[in-house]
């Protein structure tokens, strides 16, 4: 079963537009991490952000920001006033325990000029 | 610090044939990971290090797949009589240890099997 659900699988936005990423994950455990990494067209996964089951609080970090809501096992992400370096594909994830990562598909996300 | 790498960036084989991939983590991370990626999807867990202990193989590992991290620095993912199902990119990572920190990802080896 997929763990990690990203609906969208692409978004194209004009330059300067807020861009909010959607992330659904799935799991039993009460202790977990959640991750954005973003892959940009040169293929390395760089990190972002991650957050703990333990702190539902949303914060900002740049033009970055999420919203972490354990009610509704989502993990959305936000990119504001967007860039064209910002093109590339956003991965959510997740880590159950001290290990692994379960990973959504992924969403192509186009800033066009 | 530099970063996780990997060797060789591209790899095209015939099938049938065997290829090795390597590693080198971030020095002093001794947990080490690989996963596998194919096109228009996540990254795939397939196995990790705690040192140069293997701790855990996901089902995806078939046994023409083996992998090694003799003095707990760099690893060497095989695969032997490749597939044309096995082309994808493969992936390494690494942390510095216990505690799930985020995992550092090197640029990955694109392997290609004809």
């Amino acid at each position: 079963a997929q763990k990690v659900t990203q609906a969208q699988t692409e978004i194209s936005v004009v330059e300067k537009e807020d861009v909010t990423l959607d992330c659904v994950y799935e799991t039993r455990d009460t202790t977990y991490y959640l991750f954005w990494y973003k892959q940009p067209p040169s293929g390395e996964l760089v990190f972002l952000i991650r957050r703990n089951s333990f702190d539902e609080q949303n914060e900002i970090s740049g033009r970055y920001s999420w919203n972490f809501q354990k009610s509704t096992s989502s993990f959305n992400f936000t990119i504001t006033a967007s860039q064209v370096v910002d093109s590339a594909v956003y991965f959510c994830a997740l880590s159950e325990n001290d290990y692994k990562l379960s990973f959504g598909a992924g969403t192509t996300v186009t800033v066009r000029a | 610090d530099t970063g996780v790498s990997q060797n060789p960036r591209h790899k095209i084989t015939k099938r049938g044939q065997n290829v090795t991939f390597r590693c080198d983590p971030i020095s002093e991370h001794n947990r080490l990971y690989w996963y596998r990626q194919t096109l228009g999807q996540g990254p795939e867990f397939l196995t990790y290090f705690q040192n140069e202990a293997q701790l855990e193989k996901s089902r995806l590992l078939s046994d023409r797949f083996s992998a090694e991290r003799p003095k707990g620095s760099f690893s060497t993912l095989e695969i032997q009589r490749t597939e044309q199902g096995d082309s994808a990119m493969y992936l390494c990572a690494s942390t510095p240890g216990t505690g799930t920190y985020e995992q550092y990802f090197g640029p990955g080896t694109r392997l290609t099997v004809t």
